[in-house]
């Protein structure tokens, strides 16, 4: 079954310890993104990735990296967690980007940082 | 001003009625356009890509006004299962990102 799968699903941690949420996709799509979605503020794009080794920030990438090895894989660092980083994630890809090809979502990681 | 602005409703109609939600857009160097639908506290899903001709997907009719930057859906019979939350989507930065709106929400009621 084509997916995108994030995990964990549900986090709960404290100020200042690392946590990475993985991403991985296995429809060998070449662009990959992370997302948060915060009440009142919809989405917002945090970094992306058009391919191996090629990442870019996005609107909102403070406090986040990313690493893009594998094709299929895309996880999200948070070095020093902060609780304004209590968030709903989402992972995205996509077989490339341009004006017709959708963007597939993982199930979402819902991160408490207390 | 927002990128992408939308109603965020709640739109509340009865089971067959016809519903439509528009999404405005600032820059006008944005090439793709989409809905996307999202279920509450799930994933965003898209719905429909939006072309400059307009297209139609079943009870679902998107279309494109560019000159005065606006994209719109039209739900047609609505039905129960049409409660979610509509997400306008419009790309920039040469196609590389997404700009979500807020979303519309719409509540079809028996």
């Amino acid at each position: 079954e084509a997916q995108v799968t994030q995990n964990p699903r549900y986090l709960i941690t404290v100020t200042g310890k690392k946590l990475t949420v993985t991403c991985s996709q296995n429809m060998n799509h070449e662009y990959m993104s992370w997302y948060r979605q915060d009440p009142g503020l919809g989405l917002r794009q945090i970094y992306y990735s058009m391919n191996v080794e090629v990442t870019d920030k996005g609107d909102v990438p403070e406090g986040y990296k990313v690493s893009r090895k594998e094709k299929r894989n895309f996880p999200l660092i948070l070095e020093s967690p902060s609780p304004n980083q209590t968030s709903l994630y989402f992972c995205a890809s996509s077989l490339q980007m341009g004006l017709t090809y959708e963007q597939y979502f993982g199930p979402g990681t819902r991160l408490t940082v207390t | 001003r927002k990128e992408v602005e939308q109603d965020p409703g709640p739109f509340n109609v009865p089971e067959g009625a016809t519903v439509a939600f528009n999404c405005t857009y600032s820059n006008s160097a944005s090439q793709s356009f989409f809905w996307y639908r999202q279920d509450c506290r799930k994933e965003p899903k898209l719905l429909m890509s939006v072309y400059s001709s307009g297209n139609e997907d079943g009870r679902f009719t998107a279309q494109l006004n560019r000159a005065s930057q606006y994209i719109s859906l039209l739900i047609r019979d609505s039905k129960l299962s049409d409660s979610a939350t509509y997400l306008c989507v419009v790309s920039r930065n040469a196609g590389n990102m997404l700009t979500f709106g807020g979303g519309t929400r719409l509540m079809v009621k028996p």
